[in-house]
């Protein structure tokens, strides 16, 4: 089984940009999860979709971060303006059922914003 | 598999009174972090260690990839700090394993 892919694996921007950054979840998957992974803070969750439906907007993050969820199979995170402190690796997860189960990651997208 | 073994799976304590929760791993893990899962069912990150210790307010956590353990104590618990908290650990990829939780519930 295909494990949880994410796309573009690097990203580049400049101050001031959107981008938009692309997740698919393992197949039959119904909990999605978006996190942001710096070496200072770990992981934070930014969304938390159940069966599409989001749980989880990411508190202190929606402002810039919207992340969206077209179909059970394909989600977004736009990023929008970027700032440099928005440098991370932005990673997307995905579990059977429930937050508590185990989730499986994608090998994320490395963002450096100057 | 990976395993994650927290304790206790319940805890009740008096305002102003603290303890501790603890998570004991069955293999070396990387990293740990601590949740707290708030009213919508979703995880809110409290801590997250490589190594070490780290203190947030009334919070202070450890963390012992030797010794296969992670702690959470809470000190001068208020009614707020009600709820369930969930250590999970990173083993040395990207999969995350959750501990049961821990149901932590404060009165005056």
């Amino acid at each position: 089984d295909a494990g949880v892919t994410q796309t573009p694996r690097h990203e580049v921007a400049e101050k001031g940009q959107t981008i938009i950054l692309k997740c698919e979840p393992v197949s039959g998957h119904n909990d999605l999860f978006w996190y942001r992974q710096t070496k200072i803070q770990g992981l934070e969750l930014l969304s938390y979709f159940r069966s599409k439906s989001l749980m989880e907007d990411g508190g202190a993050f929606k402002d810039r971060f919207k992340a969206e969820m077209l179909n059970s199979s394909f989600s977004t995170l736009k990023i929008q303006p970027t700032e440099p402190k928005d440098s991370a690796v932005y990673l997307c997860a995905s579990s059977l059922r429930d937050i508590q189960d185990t989730q499986y990651f994608g090998p994320g997208t490395r963002l450096l914003v100057l | 598999g990976d395993q994650v073994e927290q304790s206790p799976s319940a805890l009740s304590l008096h305002e102003g009174t603290g303890s501790a929760l603890r998570c004991n791993f069955t293999t070396t893990m990387r990293a740990v972090q601590w949740f707290r899962k708030n009213s919508r069912g979703s995880l809110i990150n409290l801590f997250y260690l490589a190594s070490g210790t780290k203190e947030n307010g009334r919070l202070k956590s450890a963390f012992d990839s030797k010794e296969r353990y992670s702690t959470l104590h809470i000190r001068d618990a208020q009614l707020e700090d009600s709820g369930t908290y969930f250590c999970a650990a990173y083993n040395m990829g990207y999969k995350l394993t959750f501990g049961t939780g821990t149901s932590l519930l404060v009165d005056p």
